[in-house]
């Protein structure tokens, strides 16, 4: 089967841009969950989508959004960008169906901004 | 506050000694689950093992274990006969609720495993 499927993995973009990341998750998984990870803040959990309902979001400003497809795969969208926003993207899709079922994480797209 | 705490942001194990993680959480909910995570210098998050509130068992995978001490709220990792192939980060990790799909990570203990 395969993995998270994270696209691209590398972006740079300039203060003020915005950007589209995309994650494609494993076959069947229904629940893809948004992570941004800093040396400084760790991983912070963005937001959490189960069949194209958003069910959870972390506390980032508005500037960062996100969606599902009918078909699970994701996209995040960050807007204006920030030298701050600069940070290794996770996504991480589960079942969704039991709760104890632990996050598959893709390999990330790192954004620089610039 | 901090719901997940590692305190040891660095630890240095010798190979094949046994290594201890520290994890310490905070919640009010009776329905819980803590994860750990292992993340190479490659990047990727790799899942290890998963301990639930209710469980009566601490859980074990292989060479990983988890000392959860419920009137503590600490679930340490164990490994035991550390490889040079361990060294990561590790990050413990925790979902509140039975509903709730919100799995928030603490900020991870680097691990260094010397030959």
């Amino acid at each position: 089967k395969a993995g998270v499927t994270q696209t691209p993995r590398y972006l740079i973009k300039t203060r003020g841009q915005q950007v589209t990341l995309s994650c494609s998750p494993i076959s069947g998984h229904r629940s893809v969950s948004w992570y941004q990870q800093t040396p400084g803040q760790g991983l912070q959990f963005l937001f959490e989508y189960f069949s194209e309902t958003q069910r959870n979001k972390g506390n980032f400003p508005g500037r960062f959004s996100g969606r599902q497809f009918s078909n699970s795969r994701s996209e995040m969208n960050v807007s204006t960008l920030e030298l701050g926003d600069s940070a290794l993207y996770l996504c991480a899709s589960r079942t969704g169906r039991t709760y104890n079922s632990p996050l598959h994480f893709g390999n990330g797209t790192r954004l620089t901004v610039t | 506050a901090q719901k997940i705490t590692q305190t040891q942001p660095g630890m240095f194990v010798q190979e094949k000694e046994a290594v201890t993680l520290d994890c310490t959480y905070d919640t009010s909910d009776p329905s819980y689950g803590l994860f750990w995570y292992k993340q190479p210098s490659s990047g990727e998050m790799i899942f290890l093992i998963y301990q639930g509130s209710y469980d009566q068992q601490n859980a074990t995978e292989g060479r990983y274990s988890l000392n959860f001490q419920k009137a503590r709220k600490s679930a340490n990792l164990v490994i035991s006969a550390s490889q040079l192939g361990d060294s990561a980060m590790y990050f413990c990790a925790m979902r509140e609720g039975e509903r709730d799909d919100k799995i928030i990570f603490g900020k991870g203990t680097r691990l260094h495993i010397l030959p």
